[in-house]
């Protein structure tokens, strides 16, 4: 079984531009999260999907960030535009049920800013 | 006060040695707690969790957890250089993880 996969593994862009990430869960798991690492930081929640609801976006920086999952299947998380701090090593995980599931995590995406 | 705290290390142990983890929490409402290990480049994955007081073994880990004190171990015996990684400790916070810093943790042969 195919694990939690991202796209792209990195990503070098000028500030001001924009940046899709995606994220493919594993089959069958309902739950989608995003996490993101800065350099020197701990990792920290974005938002958390349920299917193809946003059940939890607190995390979410501001509105730059935008985050979609179509059908409840993959999940993208859009920058625009980018700023130097956005720069960093998003992850994405998934989980069949949520609440103390385990979640499961894929490679992350680094993205760096210009 | 972080929510999560781990001490960052590097905690250098040698070849087959027991090496210890340690981190404690904040939110005392906690319930489940997990252990994830990364190396450098590499995704979080998961080794350990666990939801009860007490020890939980798996192989040659062990995870430790005291809600009364709000602390979580991870102990691993028999340490291997492969065990060289960061070890994360991570918090269910309801839908999502809190995560510590990490723990470096440099197993020498």
């Amino acid at each position: 079984e195919a694990g939690v996969t991202q796209f792209p593994s990195h990503s070098v862009i000028e500030k001001g531009q924009t940046v899709t990430l995606r994220c493919d869960p594993i089959s069958g798991h309902d739950n989608l999260y995003w996490y993101r690492r800065v350099m020197g930081k701990e990792i920290k929640f974005l938002l958390h999907f349920v299917k193809e609801s946003k059940q939890d976006e607190s995390g979410m920086p501001n509105n730059r960030f935008l985050a979609e999952r179509t059908g409840g299947t993959y999940s993208t998380l859009k920058v625009q535009p980018a700023e130097l701090e956005d720069s960093g090593v998003y992850f994405c995980a998934s989980s069949q049920d949520w609440a103390g599931n385990t979640q499961y995590f894929g490679p992350g995406t680094r993205l760096t800013v210009l | 006060q972080k929510e999560v705290e781990q001490n960052s290390g590097p905690l250098s142990v040698p070849e087959g040695a027991i090496a210890s983890l340690n981190c404690t929490y904040s939110d005392r409402g906690s319930q489940s707690f997990f252990w994830y290990r990364q190396y450098s480049g590499k995704s979080p994955e998961l080794i350990m969790f666990i939801y009860s007081n007490g020890d939980k073994e798996d192989g040659r880990f062990t995870a430790q957890l005291n809600k009364a004190s709000q602390y979580v171990s991870l102990l691993i015996r028999d340490s291997q250089p492969s065990d060289s990684a960061t070890y994360l400790c991570a918090v269910d916070a309801g839908n999502m993880l809190t995560f510590g810093g990490g723990t470096r943790l440099m197993v020498k042969p």
